[in-house]
């Protein structure tokens, strides 16, 4: 049975530093891409960041371009996301996701990330 | 406020179908193939329901369908279930390495 378990949520003041992991059983990791996707309170979802199975291409949106960092570690079923620089606005709930054939195939139950001074 | 849009409401009695919408532009659901939905229960995950604008995964009851014209994408879901309640919401690629989200709809059985 897939599961996709986030970790490393929590409190940070502005300008802070946060560092998330997910940790993938139930299907051959290596195999495929994987995605982070947020939400923030009271609005839709936001696509993150993406890495590819082999972790040859990562591509991030606007909005955490140059602050956020997608990485990923086979040997242990990984993938993280580095966040630095945080602002209120990063305030989420962020679901690590296993990426199918163009779309979100499989999702984890999130975990919260909060901003704030 | 999200790139695709959404109703936010739809609803029908058990056994109708309902059609949910998704409109975007001719940068992203115009302009690709790769248009999903997926359904959410309320503290549950987001479960994969369509890709590609009308295919099922595996173990996706064929009540579900989608499909495409010009800009807006549709979820139509058939024979309504007491447990088909639930939000759905669309995504789709948006070219340059970018994805986006509908708000979702609140899928009401009656």
């Amino acid at each position: 049975q897939e599961q996709l378990r986030e970790s490393g949520g929590g409190v940070v003041q502005p300008g802070g530093s946060l560092r998330l992991s997910c940790t993938a059983s139930g299907f051959i990791f290596r195999s495929y891409g994987m995605h982070w996707v947020r939400q923030a309170p009271g609005k839709g979802l936001e696509w993150v960041t993406f890495i590819r199975n082999d972790g040859s291409d990562k591509y991030y949106a606007d909005s955490v371009k140059g602050r956020f960092t997608i990485s990923r570690d086979d040997s242990e079923n990984t993938v993280s996301l580095q966040m630095n620089s945080l602002r209120a606005e990063d305030t989420a709930i962020y679901h690590c996701v296993k990426d199918m054939d163009w779309g979100f195939g499989f999702w984890g139950q999130g975990i919260l990330v909060s901003v704030s001074s | 406020q999200s790139a695709l849009t959404q109703p936010p409401s739809a609803s029908g009695s058990p056994g109708q179908s309902v059609t949910i919408s998704c409109t975007g532009t001719s940068s992203d659901v115009g302009g690709y193939n790769y248009v999903s939905w997926y359904q959410r229960h309320p503290g549950k995950a987001p479960k994969f329901m369509i890709y590609e604008v009308n295919k099922r995964p595996s173990g996706v009851p064929d009540r579900f369908s989608g499909s495409k014209s010009g800009n807006t994408a549709s979820l139509t879901v058939s024979g309504l279930q007491p447990d088909d309640e639930a939000i759905y919401f669309c995504a789709s690629y948006a070219g340059r390495n970018n994805w986006v989200f509908g708000a979702g709809t609140q899928l009401t059985v009656l």
